[in-house]
């Protein structure tokens, strides 16, 4: 079975700087992988998507962007980071056999 | 473009009551209808799909396309249930979904 590794837990960010979450999967190969945020108040918000290695979509305009430099690692950055960027941020991966998502434990980003 | 609205942000009721939480959709398409679960400390994890039309712990959820819902049942609510509801639609290609707003469900002893 698939297994989702998302790191780090929590992360406080000074305004201003730069941000890299990674998220690893293994157990499955060539799968869709996400990038979800929650803002406080608010509900989880698709990101970024992809379907294959270099393939990034963005589903709203933002501060930052997605990467995923290999078929099951999927990158999230921002060369600056805004206090609005703070939120509960989610990855997860669909199996191409199946329509279930499997989410990581998720990051905590406070940006101060 | 599609929408999912959960009024309910929060919700309390006593353990062996009835608990309905409520989920509306908006999507010109057949849509695929979830509903995804987060426990204290655990992952956010699929409870069930409407395709299935199975119950998992006791709860079940029909897909209404007349009233465009897809409300969350348990006749007997128990503490363990305890935990974040999401509703979750998925009407377009690759899979992405979109979600409600949540509902942290409480059940009291």
């Amino acid at each position: 079975s698939q297994t989702i590794h998302q790191w780090p837990a929590t992360l406080v960010q000074p305004v201003g700087s730069p941000l890299s979450l990674e998220c690893t999967v293994e157990g499955t190969s060539n799968p869709n992988l996400y990038w979800y945020r929650q803002a406080a108040g608010r509900g989880l918000q698709l990101l970024f998507y992809s379907v294959g290695i270099g393939q990034i979509s963005s589903e709203v305009p933002q501060n930052l962007s997605a990467s995923r430099p290999q078929d099951r690692q999927f990158i999230l950055s921002s060369k600056k980071l805004l206090l609005s960027d703070s939120g509960f941020y989610l990855c997860a991966v669909l199996l191409r056999e199946n329509t279930e998502a499997f989410f990581g434990q998720g990051t905590r980003l406070t940006v101060v | 473009a599609q929408r999912v609205t959960q009024p309910e942000k929060l919700l309390s009721v006593f353990k062996g009551a009835p608990v309905e939480l409520k989920c509306n959709y908006s999507y010109s398409g057949s849509p695929e209808l979830f509903w995804y679960v987060q426990y204290s400390r655990q992952r956010l994890q699929l409870l069930l799909r409407h395709i299935s039309r199975e119950s998992i712990k006791g709860f079940t959820a029909d897909l209404n396309k007349g009233e465009t819902s897809f409300h969350l049942k348990k006749p007997f609510a128990q503490e363990e249930d305890s935990a974040m509801y999401y509703c979750a639609l998925s009407g377009t290609s690759y899979g992405k979904l979109t979600f409600g707003q949540g509902t942290i469900l409480t059940v009291h002893p």
